[in-house]
């Protein structure tokens, strides 16, 4: 696609629920990338992806988040009995490498999670 | 630990100058350095990349230089408006480049 496409756009759900988020990006892109912006906040790191595999999941708050990609496009961000420290923006990018060899991140609009 | 460090309050400034913004950085050796605007509610957009060999990367009215020694970026906005108002974060690349790490961001406000 032309962009990085989110969905959903907006999310509210109960504690304890479980959510997905989804991320299509610019095809042709090897890379992907998951942060979390709370209100007022900075981007926190999740996970990065280059094709399918998952080099750095260091960023992944607990066990309750986990993150898969297929087919080296569509990635899912899963996040289980959710809670409201959860609540916050999730943002994806995605990237292809520069000439120089350095990787320039194209964001989506983001999905804002509220956890009740 | 690493950190990257932008000032969090916000820089006014009046339409016309000189904005600059600093980003300093701890326990890193980025071989990169990107510089990203933020406006509410959207994600971030590149704007300038710059590289541990270059001093000086310019783009238009935006001016970013790299100084590995002192482990500090600054970012110029010249001839400032107030459609340059927005969030801006800088970002170091580590992990055979591929690892983006930002910093909290600066949000400036020109003034008409």
């Amino acid at each position: 696609g032309a962009g990085v496409s989110q969905s959903p756009s907006n999310k509210v759900t109960e504690k304890g629920k479980d959510v997905e988020l989804r991320c299509d990006p610019i095809s042709g892109h090897t890379a992907l990338y998951w942060y979390r912006q709370s209100l007022g906040q900075g981007l926190e790191f999740l996970i990065y992806f280059q094709g399918n595999s998952a080099p750095d999941k260091s960023g992944l708050p607990s066990d309750r988040f986990s993150a898969e990609r297929t087919g080296g496009s569509v990635s899912t961000l899963t996040i289980q009995r959710t809670q409201q420290e959860d609540s916050a923006v999730y943002l994806c990018a995605s990237s292809s490498r520069t000439e120089s060899g350095a990787n320039v991140l194209t964001f989506g609009a983001g999905s804002r999670l509220t956890v009740l | 630990s690493q950190k990257i460090e932008q000032n969090s309050e916000a820089l006014n400034i009046q339409e016309g100058k000189t904005a600059t913004l600093t980003c300093n950085y701890t326990n890193y050796s980025p071989a990169y350095l990107q510089w990203y605007r933020q406006d509410p509610g959207r994600g971030p957009v590149f704007l300038l990349l710059i590289r541990e060999n270059e001093k000086e990367k310019r783009k238009e009215r935006l001016k970013v230089t790299f100084d590995t020694t002192l482990k500090q970026s600054l970012f110029h906005i010249t001839a400032s408006q107030p459609a340059d108002s927005a969030t801006y974060l800088c970002a170091l690349l580590s992990g055979g480049y591929q690892k983006v790490t930002f910093g909290i961001g600066t949000k400036l406000q020109v003034i008409p």
